[in-house]
């Protein structure tokens, strides 16, 4: 099955700088890369996903880039705000027709420094 | 106007005890999942059900029994709690691949 390695665990950044998180997944037909972000006592919350036809995929401050030879995907937050403060998850999944299962990385707590 | 909610939001019982956790989703979505978060805070799928039928089915004890009585709803039946069912219990929906949560269940068995 999928395999998927999270890191760092921990992460602290000043305001207003970017923060980077990594992911590899196991499974080359995994083809869809989802990432989370789950705030104290709440569910996690889909924020960027990407598919694997795409090299990389832009929201705003934050970006998602694919490797899919490497089979490893990041995330970026750009100009970071104490609201980015958070657990961040990233996930993996191969197609399966809308019925997907993902397998989650050990996920990441960012934490923006005022 | 929740799109994906859960009862209880807090659940306390006894080892040995039956409980039950209730999802339900309003986002017209046909496939609904449990997933597990435990202390570490490691989020592992239980059960996926796609119109009521039981899609994936991860080696679960037999002690945890989903049930979908319509598409918009899937609830967990958990018989003879243990210690290390403590956790926290997420209800997911989706359409075409991208899940949503809802806010979570946390589950102490004493």
């Amino acid at each position: 099955g999928e395999n998927v390695e999270q890191h760092p665990s921990t992460l602290s950044v000043q305001e207003g700088d970017s923060a980077v998180i990594k992911c590899t997944y196991s499974d080359s037909a995994s083809n869809y890369f989802p990432w989370y972000k789950q705030e104290l006592g709440k569910g996690p919350q889909l924020i960027i996903d990407i598919r694997s036809n795409v090299g990389e995929k832009k929201d705003q401050r934050i970006a998602v880039t694919l490797n899919k030879t490497a089979k490893h995907f990041s995330l970026h937050i750009t100009e970071t705000q104490p609201e980015d403060s958070a657990v961040y998850f990233c996930a993996a999944s191969p197609p399966n027709f809308g019925n997907e299962k993902l397998t989650f990385g050990t996920g990441t707590r960012l934490t923006i420094i005022p | 106007d929740t799109a994906v909610s859960q009862t209880p939001k807090y659940l306390v019982t006894q080892m040995g005890n039956d409980k039950s956790i209730k999802c339900e989703q309003n986002l017209g979505h046909d496939t609904m999942y449990w997933y597990k978060q435990d202390s570490k805070k490691f989020l592992k799928i239980m059960f996926s059900y796609n119109n009521k039928e039981l899609i994936i089915n991860e080696t679960v004890p037999n002690r945890f029994s989903p049930k979908s009585p319509d598409k918009a709803h899937l609830n967990l039946h958990i018989n003879s709690l243990e210690l290390g069912d403590s956790a926290v219990y997420f209800c997911a929906s989706s359409h075409r691949t991208r899940q949503f949560f809802g806010p979570g269940t946390r589950l102490t068995v004493l």
